[in-house]
């Protein structure tokens, strides 16, 4: 079991640049949540996403969109990037249906934006 | 709004010795209380796990020792090696409605050698 894959692991953006990040659910797993980590600060919840639908939201602006796909897999997207999205961008999945495990992390994608 | 309050922001500990890391909380719905251990360049993994009907939980070295009263909870390592040495996030959720992980800031903990 390959556990929760992002893509990719690093990536230097300009300002006003777009972004999509991705990631890819551990095997059984049906949610993906999305975080980003600046340096020195604990993860901050973005979204979450089940049955393709954002089912609820952190404290983040519009720019800041996902979407999940039929296969569980999900894409993390910032629009008109400023500098501080620079960050830590960590992808979380889980079951949350019967039998709901407990989130797994992926390793991140470390974005900076110059 | 900081609902999960973490202290200390950084610890050196000598070998052997047993570091202690505190968190208190504000919402009154949390019910479920994870530990996650963040070494550089990785993603958090989950450590240990409480529920607050539990007052203590040991898995191997670690404890978690939580006081629904006071709204806190603690993580003890014992016997604490070099290799423990990572940054540690105490957290909390509300299972049963939205899933979503509320982490403290953190604590960078340095073991000696």
């Amino acid at each position: 079991d390959a556990g929760v894959t992002q893509s990719p692991t690093h990536l230097i953006k300009t300002r006003g640049q777009q972004v999509t990040l991705r990631c890819s659910p551990k095997s059984g797993h049906d949610t993906v949540s999305w975080y980003q980590q600046a340096l020195g600060q604990g993860p901050q919840f973005i979204f979450q996403y089940y049955e393709e639908e954002e089912r609820q939201r952190g404290n983040f602006p519009d720019r800041f969109s996902g979407h999940q796909f039929p296969n569980y897999s999900s894409e993390l997207n910032v629009n008109a990037l400023l500098l501080g999205d620079s960050a830590l961008y960590l992808c979380a999945s889980s079951h949350l249906g019967a039998g709901r495990t407990e989130a797994f992390f992926g390793q991140g994608t470390r974005l900076t934006v110059v | 709004q900081q609902q999960v309050k973490q202290s200390p922001q950084s610890l050196i500990v000598q070998k052997g010795g047993i570091p202690i890391i505190n968190c208190a909380y504000e919402n009154t719905a949390f019910d479920y209380f994870p530990w996650y251990q963040q070494f550089p360049g990785k993603g958090p993994a989950l450590l240990i796990a409480i529920r607050p009907d539990v007052s203590e939980k040991k898995e191997g070295r670690f404890t978690i020792s939580f006081n629904k009263s006071a709204k806190q909870f603690s993580l003890h390592i014992m016997d604490s090696q070099p290799g423990d040495s990572a940054t540690y996030f105490c957290a909390a959720s509300i299972e049963g409605r939205d899933d979503k992980i509320i982490f403290g800031k953190g604590t960078r903990l340095h073991i000696l050698p």
